[in-house]
Order: structure tokens, then C-alpha cells, then sequence
């Protein structure tokens, strides 16, 4: 079974910009979180999806959003890109909320 | 953001030497997970734990879910040069869906 992927694998954009990142969970996984990780704050959690809600935010402003559509493939969206945002941006799935988490290769931001 | 307490933050050990970490939190936890990061990839899952007390091996690894629900360790027998990484600890609230709290990571060094 394939794992979780993510696209595109490395980005560069500069201040001002938008980015969207795309997350295919793991068939038959309905669940998808996503983390941002950096040097010095580690993982910290930004939102989870289960069938197309939103179910779970983390401690992020408004300039990141996300959605998740039918098929369970997600989308997050960062919008007036800050030099801040540069991170490692993990998704994970899981086949439901409880169930342990599978982590992709995450997309790597720089923000120039 | 809340994180876990994750100790030692790094280790230098030689190759054959068994290894200890862990993590304690002043919250309770219903999952334990211990994930390890190389570089350019992200966290890959290595043992959960879901039950206060329990312990549970993967091969040359063992962990255990504290009593408490407040903390959890890792043991590493034997290590071997592969073993090289970032280690994380993970909880799960009963209340907090999929979300994940992490600790700051153990960076694992092996001298062959």
C-alpha cells in the first residue's frame, strides 16, 4: 500500500506570495492532519480534516487554511507568505480520528 | 505551543550500546507514539502505545506507556549505526481528535 504523499516536495516563494500544498493520505485513510516544523518551535500542529470538515485547529492565524475534498486528498493554503513561515510541512493520515498517524515526506517552504 | 518534555535533548553513543529516552508531560495522555525523523523525511512511526502500563517491542526497540498517563520512554538495544536520527516522542488527548502534541526530539548519534 502506498504511503502518504505529498507534492510539490520543495518550494520557494518570496514575502507577499501564496503557496498550496497538496497531501494524498494513504488509501482507505480519511483522517489527515497537518504539522509545520521548524528549528526552533519542532512540530506543532496547524489543522485536521475528517470527511471534508474541519475538525481541529492549532494555534496558527488566519493565513493558513486548508481543505480536504471528497476523496480525502487535502489542501493547505498559506496566504501573504512571511519569512516565518520557511518550515518542513508535514501531513499525516489516519484511517479515522483515533487511529495512530502516518507521516509523508513533507513539503520544505522557503520563503524568500 | 504546548510541547512535551523530551530528554536527553542529543546522545553521542557507540555502536552495540543500548540506549534511553524519554518523555513527561503535566497533562494526560490516552496514546503514546514514538516516531523517528531522518533528514528530509518525515517522522516515521516506530511504536504506539495506547494503554496505561503497557510495553511493547519492535525488534531491538521497546517502549513503554507510564502508569501515570503522564510520560512514556523508548529503550534501544543494541544500536547500530542505522539507528541514526531524530527521535520523537507523541500524545494523544481522548479530546483532541488526531491532533498531536510532540516532544523537541532526541538527536541519536552511533559511533561505528
Amino acid at each position: 500500500k502506498a504511503g502518504v504523499t505529498q507534492t510539490p516536495r520543495y518550494l520557494i516563494k518570496t514575502r507577499g506570495q501564496q503557496v498550496t500544498l497538496s497531501c494524498s493520505p494513504i488509501s482507505g485513510h480519511r483522517s489527515v492532519s497537518w504539522y509545520q516544523q521548524t528549528p526552533g518551535q519542532g512540530l506543532q500542529f496547524l489543522f485536521e480534516y475528517f470527511s471534508e470538515t474541519q475538525r481541529n485547529k492549532g494555534n496558527f492565524p488566519g493565513r493558513f487554511s486548508g481543505r480536504q475534498f471528497s476523496n480525502s486528498r487535502s489542501e493547505m493554503n498559506v496566504s501573504t507568505l512571511e519569512l516565518g513561515d520557511s518550515a518542513l510541512y508535514l501531513c499525516a493520515s489516519s484511517l479515522t480520528v483515533r487511529e495512530t498517524q502516518y507521516f509523508g515526506p513533507g513539503t520544505r517552504l522557503l520563503v524568500l | 505551543g504546548q510541547q512535551l518534555n523530551q530528554s536527553p535533548q542529543s546522545m553521542f553513543i557507540q555502536e552495540g550500546e543500548d540506549v534511553s529516552m524519554n518523555c513527561t508531560s503535566s497533562s494526560i495522555f490516552n496514546t503514546w507514539l514514538w516516531y523517528k525523523q531522518e533528514p528530509g523525511e518525515g517522522p516515521v512511526l516506530l511504536i504506539a502505545l495506547y494503554k496505561a502500563g503497557e510495553l511493547t517491542s519492535n525488534g531491538r526497540l521497546t517502549a513503554q506507556f507510564g502508569i501515570t498517563r503522564k510520560d512514556s520512554f523508548l529503550n534501544i538495544s543494541a544500536s547500530i549505526p542505522s539507528d541514526v536520527g531524530i527521535y520523537f516522542c507523541a500524545g494523544r488527548k481522548e479530546t483532541s481528535g488526531s491532533r498531536l502534541t510532540f516532544g523537541e526530539g532526541t538527536q541519536l548519534t552511533v559511533n561505528p
